[in-house]
Parts: structure tokens; C-alpha cells; sequence
């Protein structure tokens, strides 16, 4: 079954640098959640979009933006990277209907140096 | 705001063990609740979901309770293996937001 593609998979950026990470959902998942977890944390929600809109917002920085194209993938936008950026960040997508629950990528770990 | 904690921190068993993992959520008006299991450095598996209508769910040597009104969640392993290692996350999903809400998961080790 198709999952969540995430990419890339591992991603070492410099202090100040950019970085993008992409998120392809399942086919036919409405909702795109970005999550960051950071060494010995707890995932903690970053932004959600539903159908191609802005849905919820959690605690992104301001350094970060994100949205979601016509084909449903995700773009995760990170500007002037920070050394406390440096995380696991991942992706999940749902149905419209929530009662199917989340389905979570792999992931994108971001070392920033 | 919705806190959920998790207890155990960390577990560690010997192989052949049953075992019950807590989870309890402050905020007991929740859309579903999910465990997930996540292995070092790796993405979360979802196991088991739990709607708020339900009391429990089963897969394999999982079983997951839901007691919405007291605000609490148990995951049960039967028969414990060593390749049950791994963090065990609880996440709530609150009625108004979408987003999951995670506990701080619970460090399982079964000794061979």
C-alpha cells in the first residue's frame, strides 16, 4: 500500500542556510501535517493544510513557512536555519474522514552545523 | 490545552513478559486516540486507534483501552518479544483541532 513519501530522507544544512523539505501524501488524503521532534522530544505540531489551505497552525517559527499544491504535496520552507532546527520533521496525512486516523512518513533529519 | 503524559518513562522486562503501558490526557473531549511505536532515529508506526465511541481495540498480541471520562489509555503486549524494543507514543486528537497532541512515550527493552 502507498505511503507517505517524505524527502529527503537526511539533510545537513549551515547556520543561516535554506532548506525544503516535500511531502507526498497518500492518495486521496486531504490533510498534511508537519510535525518536528527534536532529540529526546516528543513530536511537537507544526502547521496543517486541508484542501490546499492553511488548517492549524502550532508552534512554527516565523522562519518557516508551508503550503500544499493542487496535487496535495506539502513544502516545508526553512530560512535563516538555527542550530536548535536541527530534528527529526515529519509529514502525516489523514482522510477527510479523521475516524481513519494518521498515517506518518519516515521522516527528514535536518543537521544543522 | 491538552497535556499528555505517559508512565512508565522506561521499561525494561524479561522476554515472555506481559506488560501495561499508561497514558493519561488532561482535556477528556477527544476525537480518537492513537498509539504509535517508534524505533531509534525512525518514523512512528501507527498500531492501534481508538475512537472516542470506543472502549478498546485488538491487533495481534495488542490490545488498547479508552477510558475517555477519566481521561485514560492503556496499551497491553502480550507475551513480550525482543523485537517489541522500541519508544511507544500515545497522541490524542482533540475534538476541534486536527492535530495530535503526544505523550512523552514510554523506552521499552525486553531482555532475550
Amino acid at each position: 500500500a502507498a505511503g507517505v513519501i517524505q524527502s529527503p530522507r537526511h539533510l545537513i544544512k549551515e547556520k543561516r542556510e535554506t532548506a525544503t523539505l516535500k511531502c507526498y501524501p497518500i492518495p486521496r488524503h486531504d490533510t498534511v501535517y508537519w510535525y518536528q521532534q527534536g532529540p529526546g522530544q516528543d513530536p511537537q505540531f507544526l502547521i496543517s493544510f486541508y484542501e490546499k489551505m492553511q488548517s492549524d497552525k502550532g508552534s512554527i517559527p516565523d522562519r518557516f513557512s508551508a503550503q500544499q499544491f493542487s496535487d496535495y504535496h506539502s513544502e516545508l520552507n526553512m530560512s535563516s536555519l538555527e542550530l536548535g532546527d536541527s530534528a527529526l520533521y515529519f509529514c502525516a496525512s489523514s482522510p477527510a474522514r479523521d475516524r481513519d486516523g494518521y498515517t506518518f512518513g519516515s521522516g527528514t533529519r535536518l543537521t544543522v552545523v | 490545552k491538552q497535556e499528555v503524559t505517559q508512565i512508565p518513562a522506561a521499561l525494561s522486562v524479561p522476554e515472555g513478559e506481559n506488560l501495561v503501558l499508561n497514558c493519561s490526557f488532561t482535556d477528556s473531549a477527544i476525537y480518537n486516540l492513537q498509539w504509535f511505536r517508534q524505533d531509534p532515529g525512525k518514523g512512528l508506526t501507527s498500531l492501534l486507534l481508538i475512537q472516542s465511541s470506543q472502549r478498546e481495540q485488538t491487533s495481534g498480541r495488542l490490545n488498547a483501552s479508552l477510558d475517555k471520562s477519566s481521561g485514560r489509555s492503556t496499551l497491553y503486549i502480550a507475551a513480550s518479544q525482543p523485537g517489541d524494543s522500541a519508544t511507544y507514543l500515545c497522541a490524542v486528537q482533540g475534538s476541534g483541532r486536527r492535530a495530535l497532541t503526544f505523550g512523552s512515550g514510554t523506552r521499552l527493552q525486553v531482555q532475550p
